[in-house]
C-alpha cells in the first residue's frame, strides 16, 4: 500500500519559471491538504481539496499560486512566475473521505529553490 | 482562529533519559484534537501520536506519550528512554474547526538533540 507521493523530491526554478508540484494520495483517499514550509518555520496550511473542488483555499497567497485536483491523476499545486521567496519546501497530506479517522498522512516533500 | 505555541526551539536529552516536549494551545472549540509529528534531518513529516479533547486517558503510543492537561491548555509530549534517532524536530497540530480532521495549525517546533 504505496504512501502519498510528491514529486519532484527536488526542484530548481528561475525567476519568473513556473513550478508544478505533483501530489498522488494513498489509495482510497480523496482529501488532499498542501502545507508550506519555510526555512526554520513550522508547515503552514495553504489549500485544502476533494476530487474536483477546492474546499479551502484560505492559506493560498492570492496572486500566481493555483491548485487543482481533476477526477484523475496527482493534484497539482501551480505556481506562475516564481520568486526567491517561493524556496520552500511543499507538503502535501492526504486523509480518508469520511471523516471518521484522523490520519492524515504526509508526502515527502517537494524542495522548491528558486535561484 | 486556533494558535499553537512551541516555546523550547531547542531541547538535548541524554540517551535513555526522558524528555518533554511542550505544547500549548489556543482554541474555542468544545471539541478538537492535538497531533504531534517529527521532522527528522531528511525532511519527512512522520505521525506520532494525536489525542482528542475528550479522551479520557492520556494517549500512549510505544514510547511515546501525551500530557494531555485541558485545564492548562497543554498537551506535552513524553518521550521515554531517548534513543539517537530521535533526534528530529517535533511540531505539535491542532486541526480546524473542532474537527480530529481537517487542515492543521503547527507550532514553531522544537529540535530535540540526543546525545550518547
Amino acid at each position: 500500500n504505496a504512501g502519498v507521493m510528491q514529486n519532484p523530491r527536488h526542484l530548481v526554478r528561475r525567476r519568473g519559471q513556473e513550478a508544478r508540484l505533483r501530489c498522488s494520495p494513498m489509495k482510497g483517499h480523496s482529501h488532499v491538504y498542501w502545507y508550506r514550509q519555510l526555512p526554520e518555520e513550522g508547515l503552514k496550511f495553504m489549500v485544502y481539496l476533494q476530487k474536483e473542488n477546492i474546499i479551502d483555499e484560505s492559506g493560498m497567497p492570492k496572486e500566481r499560486f493555483s491548485a487543482e485536483f481533476p477526477k484523475e491523476g496527482p493534484s497539482i499545486l501551480r505556481i506562475q512566475q516564481v520568486v526567491r521567496g517561493d524556496s520552500a519546501a511543499y507538503f502535501c497530506a492526504s486523509s480518508r473521505p469520511d471523516g471518521t479517522t484522523y490520519e492524515q498522512y504526509f508526502g515527502p516533500g517537494t524542495r522548491l529553490t528558486v535561484t | 482562529a486556533q494558535k499553537i505555541t512551541q516555546t523550547q526551539p531547542g531541547m538535548f536529552v541524554q540517551e535513555k533519559e526522558a524528555v518533554t516536549l511542550d505544547c500549548t494551545y489556543d482554541t474555542s472549540d468544545p471539541s478538537y484534537g492535538l497531533f504531534w509529528y517529527k521532522q527528522p534531518s531528511s525532511g519527512e513529516m512522520i505521525f506520532l501520536i494525536y489525542q482528542g479533547s475528550y479522551d479520557q486517558q492520556n494517549a500512549t503510543e510505544g514510547r511515546y506519550s501525551l500530557n494531555f492537561q485541558k485545564a492548562r491548555k497543554s498537551a506535552n509530549l513524553v518521550i521515554s528512554a531517548s534513543q539517537l534517532g530521535d533526534s528530529a524536530m517535533y511540531f505539535c497540530a491542532i486541526p480546524a474547526g473542532g474537527t480530529s480532521y481537517g487542515k492543521l495549525t503547527f507550532g514553531q517546533g522544537t529540535i530535540l538533540t540526543v546525545h550518547p
